[in-house]
């Protein structure tokens, strides 16, 4: 299996719900990251965490990462249909080369 | 927007066709890269160039040839491709790559993709 996988593999919400993913990793690493696609386009960056931070911040996101466990944690709050999209974690370590090696995603749809 | 722009949006090729993906990064940064997005498979990385210099090359079959003519420019060349070469595939480019930092952070940014289909 891979480096990141992300859990759950989809995700249906309502509006205004908080949406909940997981990612796990393998390897120790030097940072993670977070980006969303919205269909058949590019990835966007959304936020990076450190492997020495625990939790961002970043509007209603929220990112949390535990590396004892090797796993990150990302949550939006309050969602919106506009939030419908697949959500890719990403990390970078030695052990790959310090390459982004990206997960299979988490697909969400909120539904309004 | 990203700063990252990609052509064609979309092409459709014959198995014994040439064509070029073209991409361009209007953000100064120094590595440019080629992935690629299959069906529910994870984001595969095909190239990578560092100040123009091809850094990367993740066993990528030779009907695929990259070529990076400066820090903001890159092509993938395609010559006698498979049906299963059908994908999107991304662009991005990033401020620097590096092997030497432990701490090295690359934020990518990503093109909005060729949507490939092979005949």
């Amino acid at each position: 299996s891979q480096q990141g996988e992300e859990d759950p593999q989809a995700l249906s919400i309502q509006e205004g719900e908080n949406a909940t993913m997981n990612c796990s990793y393998k390897t120790s690493i030097n940072n993670l990251q977070w980006y969303r696609q919205n269909s058949g386009r590019g990835l966007v960056h959304l936020i990076l965490i450190r492997s020495n931070e625990r939790e961002k911040h970043s509007g209603r996101l929220r990112v949390t990462l535990d590396t004892s466990k090797k796993s990150s944690s990302l949550l939006i709050t309050a969602s919106r249909a506009a939030d419908t999209a697949s959500y890719f974690c990403a990390t970078d370590s030695m052990e790959y080369g310090n390459k982004l090696v990206f997960g299979a995603g988490t697909i969400l749809r909120v539904k309004s | 927007e990203t700063g990252v722009t990609q052509t064609p949006r979309h092409l459709v090729m014959g198995m014994t066709n040439k064509k070029s993906l073209k991409c361009e990064q209007h953000l100064g940064h120094n590595a440019m890269y080629w992935y690629k997005q299959s069906a529910k498979k994870p984001l595969e990385l095909m190239f990578v160039y560092n100040f123009k210099e091809q850094t990367e090359n993740n066993s990528v079959p030779s009907r695929f040839s990259p070529e990076c003519p400066n820090s903001s420019h890159l092509f993938l060349h395609l010559h006698t491709l498979q049906p299963e070469d059908s994908a999107l595939y991304l662009c991005a480019s990033s401020q620097r790559w590096t092997r030497t930092s432990n701490y090295f952070v690359d934020t990518q940014y990503f093109g909005p993709g060729t949507r490939l289909t092979v005949l």
